[in-house]
């Protein structure tokens, strides 16, 4: 069966500093993949979205940054973060085709001070 | 302008009891629509997809409803179990990836 795996759950970090979550999924190959940000009392808000190794689309321009350097990894990172950069971050992946589910990981819950 | 708005924001009912959640969209083209559960601090997780012809699918407790022509989806949850206590998130796609739009979802408490 398919799994999806995020971490770290929780992570709190200084204003200015970099960041890197990751994100892996099991069981399925050449899945879609995506980054999404969800803010407290809101809708999800869709970062970036890849449909394969190298090739990401963003949707929000910002400080962040994603990468797929395999199959089955998405990275989302930042060089500096800011403030408004806190929130709970979802990774979730899908197979190709119309009307599939997507399928979340547990999310990581960050705290920018 | 592509959205999904849902109501009631927060929802409290007695164990036992059925309750419905409702979803209107604005979304265009419409390609599909979603019921997912969301427990604190975990992923949404799918309840139901249905598409522009289906208009009711049921997952065990949990039946939606579709009326693509006015736009609208109900959630309706029989028999509330404690477990059901979560949000409930409606996402219309209005094709791909980008084109998905979330609605901010319901806060459904089940009391014993």
């Amino acid at each position: 069966s398919q799994t999806i795996h995020q971490w770290p759950a929780t992570l709190v970090q200084p204003v200015g500093s970099p960041l890197s979550l990751e994100c892996t999924v099991e069981g399925t190959s050449n899945p879609n993949l995506y980054w999404y940000r969800q803010a407290a009392g809101r809708g999800l808000q869709l970062l970036f979205y890849s449909v394969g190794i190298g090739q990401i689309s963003s949707e929000v321009p910002q400080n962040l940054s994603a990468s797929r350097p395999q199959d089955r990894q998405f990275i989302l990172s930042s060089k500096k973060l800011l403030l408004s950069d806190s929130g709970f971050y979802l990774c979730a992946w899908s197979v190709t085709g119309d009307n599939q589910p997507q399928h979340f990981g547990d999310g990581t819950r960050l705290s920018i001070l | 302008k592509n959205q999904v708005e849902q109501s009631p924001q927060s929802l409290i009912i007695l164990e036992g009891k059925n309750c419905t959640l409702q979803c209107n969209y604005t979304v265009s083209p419409f390609s599909n629509l979603r019921w997912y559960k969301q427990d604190t601090g975990r992923g949404p997780v799918s309840l139901t997809i249905m598409t522009f012809s289906e208009n009711t699918k049921s997952n065990g407790r949990y039946t939606a409803t579709l009326d693509a022509d006015t736009k609208q989806s109900s959630l309706h949850i029989t028999a509330s179990q404690l477990s059901d206590s979560a949000s409930y998130i409606c996402v219309v796609s209005a094709g791909w990836a980008s084109k998905i739009i979330f609605g901010s979802g319901t806060r459904l408490s089940i009391r014993p």
